[in-house]
């Protein structure tokens, strides 16, 4: 079947940190990969995505590397501002369906 | 601005009543999907189009329903609340079988006393 696991938050971090949030799929398939961020009130926004093995997804100084062989998409940036608190999705596209991780709290401290 | 809208933004239901969550997108997109958000939780898939017509069953149904009239909406219905319906409702759009995102709407709130 098709799932995605993330690594359980909060994550907390000061202004300027390295980001890593973990995500791991299992598919049937040629699945897409993607990441979404949700600020507080508001609903999902894309933030990258990746269609295929090898495939870099990036946006605003975050980046996502589909990595086939250990079946993971992890999240990752440079560094964190205090406006990149939100809460992070990674999902998985394959057929009509996609399947949403659990979500990752980022809070970020000044 | 082009997008999914929803409404309402806030609701507050009776144990028992009923109420329809409406849905728009003005992208001519075909796959239309309706998610629940739990607090602290992750999305779960309740129903789902591929186009006018078409409807079908995601992971959490139960208690709910759904039409497909126009490409353009996909009102989700409740009949008879309960309160472990409570919870954010997300409706999202995507084009065709592209490797594509959705577009979420901004979402509905909605709380079963």
């Amino acid at each position: 079947g098709n799932s995605v696991t993330q690594m359980e938050g909060p994550v907390t971090l000061s202004e300027e940190a390295f980001l890593t949030i973990n995500c791991t799929y299992t598919a049937t398939g040629y699945p897409s990969l993607f990441w979404y961020v949700q600020y507080p009130g508001e609903g999902l926004q894309l933030l990258l995505k990746a269609t295929k093995a090898d495939d870099k997804g990036s946006n605003k100084g975050f980046e996502a590397t589909y990595r086939k062989e250990t079946t993971s998409f992890h999240l990752e940036k440079g560094s964190v501002q205090v406006s990149d608190s939100a809460v992070y999705f990674c999902a998985l596209g394959n057929f009509n369906k996609f399947y949403f991780g659990s979500g990752t709290k980022l809070n970020v401290k000044p | 601005n082009a997008g999914v809208t929803q409404t309402p933004k806030f609701r507050i239901l009776k144990i028992g009543q009923s109420m329809t969550l409406q849905c728009a997108q003005d992208m001519n997109h075909n796959y239309m999907y309706w998610y629940r958000q739990d607090p602290g939780m992750g999305l779960k898939l309740i129903y789902y189009s591929v186009g006018a017509g078409i409807t079908d069953k995601g992971e959490v149904p139960n208690g709910y329903n759904v039409s497909r009239s126009t490409t353009e909406d996909f009102p989700l219905r409740l009949e008879l609340a309960a309160p472990s319906q409570t919870s954010v409702y997300f409706c999202a759009s995507r084009a065709g079988t592209s490797p594509e995102g959705y577009t979420f709407g901004s979402g509905t709130r909605l709380t079963v006393v």
